[in-house]
């Protein structure tokens, strides 16, 4: 059963902010809320991670709601590089490394 | 940052023989390797777990004879595909990871059985 719920497709303005949003509404104590992105025919690449903070880095930001039920990684200014699946997952802290991939977003950046 | 590389990029071969697809860690050192199978239009699917000096572990469903995992070095894990038939033709991605915090994948191998 998957555990977390993300939109299946997004369009996203160039140079304009995305905000992705992701829902895990059954999120336990001890885990974290990942976010990768694969680009065509590539290998996941990872974005960013979080527990209850935000977290900001140079790809992007997490916020991550008080009660952890949902989370949204924001790319600041999207370019059409950014276009790729984008996954929201739900790993737990005996579970390092072992990533359960939903769906996903398809986020299309245009320009 | 840490790399992870996979080998070949892409390979065909005929129904009926084995395929080995390699991962490495290129600059660090992975006691545990995960596998991943991607069918087209869909999302990856977890196959089994690759312990350094260890058996792998298998999801549900993954055949453990098919797929056959050896992990004999802290970098290299190997992935062969046995008795391969059409039905297995997918994107193979390997995953390793070097801080417990996230997990670095391969570039992934295309394979297509004829």
């Amino acid at each position: 059963d998957a555990k977390t719920t993300q939109p299946p497709s997004m369009d996203c303005a160039e140079g304009r902010a995305a905000n992705l949003p992701c829902n895990h509404s059954t999120i336990s104590g001890n885990e974290y809320v990942y976010w990768y992105r694969q680009i065509h025919s590539q290998g996941p690449q990872y974005i960013i991670h979080g527990l209850k903070n935000n977290e900001t880095n140079e790809m992007a930001s997490l916020i991550i709601t008080e009660d952890r039920k949902s989370s949204t990684l924001i790319l600041p200014h999207a370019t059409l590089r950014d276009t790729a699946v984008y996954y929201c997952i739900v790993l737990e802290t005996d579970s390092w490394g072992k990533f359960q991939f939903g769906a996903g977003t398809q986020v299309v950046v245009t320009p | 940052g840490a790399v992870v590389s996979q080998h070949p990029s892409w390979v065909i071969c005929k129904s009926g023989t084995s395929v080995k697809i390699e991962c490495r860690s290129l600059d660090f050192q992975a006691t545990t390797m995960f596998w991943y199978r991607q069918f087209p239009k869909q999302s990856l699917m977890l196959m089994a777990t690759s312990n350094e000096g260890s058996k792998a572990t298998y999801e549900q469903g993954v055949e453990k004879d098919k797929f056959l995992i050896n992990h004999a070095s802290l970098t290299l894990s190997t992935l062969t595909v046995t008795s391969a038939h059409p039905e297995d033709s997918s994107f193979y991605i390997c995953s390793a990871s070097l801080r417990r915090d996230r997990g670095y994948f391969g570039p992934g191998t295309r394979l297509t059985v004829t």
